[in-house]
């Protein structure tokens, strides 16, 4: 079985700062590795995902994660964050060829003026 | 294009009653998932569905069943309800495949009281 974990419950950090937002799974089997944020009110959305071929991938917004399969994490990373970015950040996995994606905890991100 | 519309947006209702909510999913997905979604848990994964067939199931009580119409729309039945059912339940579709991202409903927040 796959799970997921995001090692900070809420990460507040000032604008204009770098942020990372760390996860890590676990599965014996090969995933693919998902990143949804949830605006305040508001439905999740994706920001990007990993399939295979380069471990670096961009997303929407600026952000980008690097899977590291060595140490089984998927970290977001945001090289300038603003206002606007505060939210709530889900991880999550689902097994290639799998239907069922599971979600971690998530990270709420606060950005500070 | 509409999105994924999830219907009552709130729901109140009492320990013992049963309740059903409802979901559209974008035209042309086939696949329907249902989460819960409560503070510092993250998404817990109830069932997917597939043109009419339940291919996953999480770890929730036989309380909690849900089904498919030939058109895609699916229905999520809580039954005998209890205080700890109060949650934000979500809705995603796809079009099926184990690679593509979800699209979530708005979700139907439910309060048991």
């Amino acid at each position: 079985a796959q799970s997921v974990t995001q090692l900070d419950s809420q990460v507040p950090v000032f604008e204009e700062a770098p942020v990372e937002l760390r996860c890590n799974y676990s599965s014996s089997v090969s995933v693919y590795l998902f990143w949804y944020v949830q605006y305040p009110n508001q439905g999740l959305q994706l920001l990007l995902k990993y399939l295979s071929g380069s471990t670096l991938v961009k997303g929407i917004n600026g952000f980008e994660a690097e899977f590291n399969k060595s140490q089984t994490s998927f970290h977001l990373r945001k090289p300038s964050v603003h206002i606007s970015d505060t939210a709530e950040y889900f991880c999550a996995v689902r097994k290639t060829g799998g239907f069922k994606t599971i979600f971690g905890a998530g990270t709420r991100l606060f950005v500070k003026a | 294009k509409a999105g994924v519309t999830q219907t009552p947006r709130y729901l109140i209702k009492t320990r013992g009653q049963q309740v059903t909510l409802s979901c559209s999913p974008i035209s042309g997905h086939r696949s329907v998932s249902w989460y819960q979604q409560t503070p510092g848990q993250g998404l817990q994964f109830l069932f997917e569905y597939f043109s009419e067939t339940q291919r996953n199931k999480g770890n929730f009580p036989g309380r909690f069943s849900g089904r498919q119409f030939s058109n895609s729309r699916s229905e999520m039945n809580v039954s005998t309800l209890e205080l700890g059912d109060s949650a934000l339940y979500l809705c995603a579709s796809s079009l099926g495949a184990a690679n593509e991202k979800l699209f979530f409903g708005s979700g139907t927040q439910l309060s048991v009281l």
